[in-house]
């Protein structure tokens, strides 16, 4: 079956070091993944996606992910996390279901970033 | 650009009415909208996919009769919830992709839903 997983409920980290949040997958065929970002009582704003090309992805607010084939990770990175950073992060693979393109979501990281 | 929005953002109702919730692109046409809803603390259920001028494909598990979902333009999409219930309260994002070949979805706001 075809899935995300996001093995941390929640990551604790100290205001100016680096952060990272984990993301593996399950799929068959060359994965798009996306990571999205939800603040309290908000909707998901977009962070980045991988498609092909650069195992490396930029994207919004310093964030970038490092995609790996081998071990099929897709690991959410920043290298000096600010306390407004804390918020919900989910992991998401595109799955072609029923000739439909549909998300699969990770169950979320709370991220927490201590001042 | 690529921006969702949603109306309400908050609804409280009693028992047994019906509640309709807009999903609109305001940048942008959308061939494709999805509904999800959001548990708290859980992550996001897919509910169904909306395509403009035809009919929704629900999830497995999804009562059609009771989310009714149209999407008559390319800019909008609505969720109907009908004859709400209290374990119907919960959270109702929509997104939408700007075309069938664009990979990323752009969400809603979010709708709160509570039911008395």
């Amino acid at each position: 079956a075809q899935s995300v997983a996001q093995p941390e409920d929640q990551v604790n980290v100290a205001e100016g070091n680096p952060l990272t949040v984990k993301c593996t997958y399950s799929v068959s065929g060359n994965p798009y993944l996306f990571w999205y970002v939800q603040y309290p009582n908000r909707g998901l704003q977009f962070l980045l996606k991988y498609i092909t090309g650069d195992n490396l992805v930029k994207g919004s607010y310093g964030f970038e992910a490092e995609f790996n084939k081998s071990q099929t990770s897709f690991h959410l990175k920043k290298p000096s996390a600010l306390v407004s950073d804390s918020a919900l992060y989910f992991c998401a693979v595109r799955v072609l279901t029923s000739g439909t393109y549909k998300y699969i979501f990770g169950t979320g990281t709370r991220l927490k970033v201590l001042a | 650009g690529a921006v969702v929005s949603q109306h309400p953002s908050r609804v409280i109702c009693k028992s047994g009415t019906s509640v309709k919730i807009e999903c609109r692109s305001l940048d942008f046409q959308a061939t494709t909208m999805f509904w999800y809803r959001q548990f708290p603390k859980q992550s996001l259920m897919l509910m169904a996919t909306s395509n403009e001028g035809s009919k929704a494909t629900y999830e497995q598990g999804v009562e059609k009769d009771k989310f009714l979902i149209n999407h008559a333009s390319l800019t909008l999409s609505t969720l109907t919830v009908t004859s709400a219930h209290p374990e119907d309260s919960s959270f109702y994002i929509c997104s939408a992709r700007p075309g069938s070949f664009q990979e990323t979805q752009y969400f809603g706001p979010g709708t709160r839903l509570l039911v008395l």
